[in-house]
């Protein structure tokens, strides 16, 4: 099943503890991205990938870092969470090149709490 | 700066009354406009990308137009599983971000 996973799906966490939420797609695609999700702001892009080793910065990128290692994972980091990271987080995939460029897959979302 | 505004924000419908929901956006070079559906607590589901002024795709009860500035979604007799969030997206040629608007909230009472 063509899928886009992320973990933990839930995470309670304290201000200035590290902490990666993984996420990983097992359809090959090329482009990666992080969303955001926050009531009245709707989804905003974080960071985004077009390929291994390529990443480049959303409309809210501070305060969070990403690495492209391998196609299918795309982890997104926190290095010192904040209270006002505290939000609902999408990975999502797609293809760049062949049919279906355009269908965005997102994943179930992680729900996070900086307290 | 690319902008993406919805509404109304929350519309409330009877079942079988047809109605549409307002994307208007401001993009330097539309790729794509985006609808998805969106279910509390899931991700976002693809519905449809419009790419030209003129085009209309159709799925099921829903049925997507562009123009120049906006885009709509017409749904036709709804049923209440139609109610979900509705989110509209556009990405700028030589873009990789997307950017999103709030989304409609869609009740369908039975």
């Amino acid at each position: 099943e063509a899928q886009v996973t992320q973990n933990p799906r839930y995470l309670i966490t304290v201000t200035g503890k590290k902490l990666t939420v993984t996420c990983s797609q097992n359809m090959n695609h090329e482009y990666m991205s992080w969303y955001r999700q926050d009531p009245g702001l709707g989804l905003r892009q974080i960071y985004y990938s077009m390929n291994v080793e390529v990443t480049d910065k959303g409309d809210v990128p501070e305060g969070y870092k990403v690495s492209r290692k391998e196609k299918r994972n795309f982890p997104l980091i926190l290095e010192s969470p904040s209270p006002n990271q505290t939000s609902l987080y999408f990975c999502a995939s797609r293809r760049t090149s062949g049919g279906s460029t355009d269908t965005q897959y997102f994943g179930p979302g992680t729900r996070l709490t900086v307290l | 700066e690319d902008q993406v505004t919805q509404s109304p924000e929350a519309l409330r419908l009877q079942e079988g009354e047809s109605s549409s929901l307002n994307c208007s956006y401001t993009v330097s070079g539309l790729r794509g406009l985006f609808w998805y559906r969106q279910d509390p607590g899931k991700g976002p589901e693809f519905l449809f990308t419009l790419y030209s002024a003129g085009e209309e795709k159709e799925k099921e009860r829903l049925k997507a137009t562009l123009t120049k500035k906006e885009s709509f979604l017409h749904i036709t007799a709804p049923k209440p599983e139609d109610s979900a969030t509705y989110l509209c997206a556009v990405q700028a040629w030589g873009a990789g971000k997307s950017t999103f608007g709030d989304g409609t909230t869609l009740t369908v009472k039975p």
